[in-house]
């Protein structure tokens, strides 16, 4: 128990389907992340939040939305998402101080296929 | 765009064999991070490496980045069943910087 939990750890959709993946740390962090982890492929970043605004996007589809209404709470909104998409989303968080990278506390991922 | 290279990619191994893994990248990080992640879960951090040339040690496992702060190796001595998994190494520029993964190393310990 990491205290970053997601929500749901499975998801079965189609390619027209919209679905959202939460994320909920309990750590008092400021920064949230949203990685992708796919087979034969690194963890790959996708969106930072920090102190709830976007800092990042690497170049991901708009197919992916990500929401952060608080320092707690991370969602990302998928909606005509294609089979290539299927992969282990995980989510993390940290209490950057600025000037070294702080520990980032990943929660266990939710198991993404599209169908 | 930082590629960390990890090697090697497989490794299986009898128990009490020692072993080591190596993530190398031609760019420099200002900290390199170790992490292990077992199946259905996330990675979990087991070391931050900062200092160039810095030596930390972990019970049985000792990481070691590089003194230009490009590269690091995990060594796992008289390596046990519970070592098994995936390895990770990450590195940043630090602050609120997302991390740039290897590929990682598949570890299998077998009794």
């Amino acid at each position: 128990e990491t205290g970053v939990t997601q929500t749901p750890r499975h998801l079965v959709m189609g390619m027209t389907n919209k679905k959202s993946l939460k994320c909920e740390q309990h750590l008092g962090h400021n920064a949230m992340y949203w990685y992708k982890q796919s087979a034969k492929k690194p963890l790959e970043l996708m969106f930072v939040y920090n102190f709830k605004e976007q800092t990042e996007n690497n170049s991901v589809p708009s197919r992916f939305s990500p929401e952060c209404p608080n320092s707690s709470h991370l969602f990302l909104h998928l909606h005509t998402l294609q089979p290539e998409d299927s992969a282990l989303y995980l989510c993390a968080s940290s209490s950057p101080n600025g000037l070294v990278q702080e520990t980032q506390y990943f929660g266990p991922g939710t198991r993404l296929l599209v169908l | 765009t930082q590629l960390l290279e990890q090697s090697p990619q497989f490794l299986s191994i009898q128990e009490g064999e020692n072993l080591t893994v190596y993530c190398n990248s031609s760019s420099v990080f200002s900290s390199l991070q170790w992490y292990r992640q077992e199946p259905g879960e996330g990675p979990v951090l087991l070391v931050t490496v900062v200092t160039g040339g810095e030596v930390k040690k972990l019970k049985r496992l000792t990481f070691q980045f590089g003194d230009a702060r490009k590269d690091s190796s995990l060594h796992i001595t008289a390596a046990q069943p519970g070592d098994t998994g995936l390895y990770l190494c990450a590195g940043t520029g630090g602050g609120a910087d997302g991390l740039t993964f290897g590929k990682g190393t598949h570890l299998i310990i077998q009794p």
